[in-house]
Formats: structure tokens, C-alpha cells, sequence
């Protein structure tokens, strides 16, 4: 079965640039999309269709997708961008998630 | 502006089922994508299927097939999941989810379910 591996972990700097990865076999050949999940609250789609933004999501958040890593990178990362991340494919019907991703800003 | 307004925690004893409630609105909910993804405690995000509203139409995740149920009412703008055969590992918050352009770009509040004897 189709699998997407995510770090567990990612430590960045406030106003640096984070990059979370997301990596599956030929997974360049489908969409990806990225959702930050804060604690205790529901998931937040900040990246679809590979690297388009939804109406609201400030633009230091990017994402792309090549080969096989999908990658979502947070420009001038901010305190508020703490969060667990987690990308996420449709692989034929069926949808699959990635492990998710820490990010802790200190 | 879209909402989805999900029913309230439940606490089930192993062996019950339950049924949670998804109430959409804001948007044309029929036709259209409800998925409903859930996330037991410290855990990932795990998809659960999906319930296409304009014909009733389900795809269900290999893992819950059988035991699950989706269903939309589209007279109330309203889906349900329901989860039969309760145990402790399905102990989490579950959440609807429309899907739209390969994503899902609204969630609901979630639905905290605990399963305890």
C-alpha cells in the first residue's frame, strides 16, 4: 500500500525559513496538499493542489512538488506558525495522510 | 461562510455504537464531497472515507469497512457517521471534512468519542 513519510520534527528560528518535507514513490505525479493542525484544534489547509493557497493563508507559506518529495516551506517562520503539519494525497479513491511534522519555533 | 457544526463528545462502552452528526452550511451541499477523518490521541490524522451528498454514493477506507456507516441528509444539509462494534482503539476525535479541489478545505469542530468500560 501507498505510504507518505514525514519527519517527526523540525526545529526553526523565529523569521527563518522552515522547510517540512513529505516523501511517497512518484508522489511528483500526484496532488498534494498540507494542513496545519495547532493543539487542540481541527486542521487548517494552508497548501492544496500542490502549491496553491487558500484565501486567507498568509503568503510565507509555499509549497511543491517533484519527484518523489512534496515539500511546504514557511518564509520568515512566526511564533504563531507552531504547529503539528501534516500533508496529505488522494492515491486513485482513496486518501492518505502523512505522519505530520512538529514544527517548534525557538 | 461555510460551517461545519459537528454533534457533541460521547462516551460508549465497548460492543455500542455511536453516531455523530455533521451539519453543514453556507455553501450548495448537494452535490458535494463530506469526508470524515479521525485522530485517536497523540496520533496522526487518519482518513476514514468519504460520502459523495448528491447520490448517496460512499467510499470507505479498507480499515473501517463493514463497521462503518456514512449517511446525508439533504433536506437537513446533514451527514452522519456512524461507528458500530466500538473498542478502546477507536477512542479519538472525529472529524467531517468537505472535500474540494483534491483537499479538504473546511473542517468541522470535531467530535471527541470515548470508548471505556
Amino acid at each position: 500500500s501507498y505510504d507518505l513519510t514525514q519527519a517527526p520534527s523540525v526545529s526553526v528560528s523565529p523569521g527563518q525559513t522552515a522547510i517540512i518535507a513529505c516523501s511517497g514513490d512518484k508522489l511528483g505525479e500526484k496532488y498534494v496538499c498540507w494542513y496545519q493542525q495547532k493543539s487542540g484544534q481541527s486542521p487548517v489547509l494552508v497548501i492544496y493542489q500542490d502549491s496553491k493557497r487558500p484565501s486567507g493563508i498568509p503568503e510565507r507559506f509555499a509549497g511543491s512538488n517533484s519527484g518523489n518529495t512534496a515539500t511546504l516551506t514557511i518564509s520568515g517562520t512566526q511564533a504563531m506558525d507552531e504547529a503539528d503539519y501534516y500533508c496529505q494525497v488522494w492515491d486513485g479513491s482513496t486518501v492518505l495522510f502523512g505522519g505530520g511534522t512538529e514544527l517548534t519555533v525557538l | 461562510q461555510v460551517q461545519l457544526v459537528q454533534s457533541g463528545a460521547e462516551v460508549e462502552k465497548p460492543g455500542a455504537s455511536v453516531k455523530v452528526s455533521c451539519k453543514a452550511s453556507g455553501y450548495t451541499f448537494s452535490p458535494s464531497a463530506m469526508h470524515w477523518v479521525r485522530q485517536a490521541p497523540g496520533q496522526r490524522l487518519e482518513w476514514m472515507g468519504w460520502i459523495d451528498t448528491g447520490n448517496g454514493n460512499t467510499k470507505y477506507s479498507q480499515k473501517f469497512q463493514g463497521r462503518v456507516t456514512f449517511i446525508s441528509d439533504t433536506p437537513a444539509s446533514t451527514v452522519y457517521l456512524e461507528v458500530r462494534g466500538l473498542r478502546s482503539e477507536d477512542t479519538a476525535v472525529y472529524y467531517c471534512a468537505r472535500g474540494q479541489d483534491s483537499a479538504n478545505d473546511y473542517w468541522g469542530q470535531g467530535t471527541l468519542v470515548s470508548v471505556s468500560s
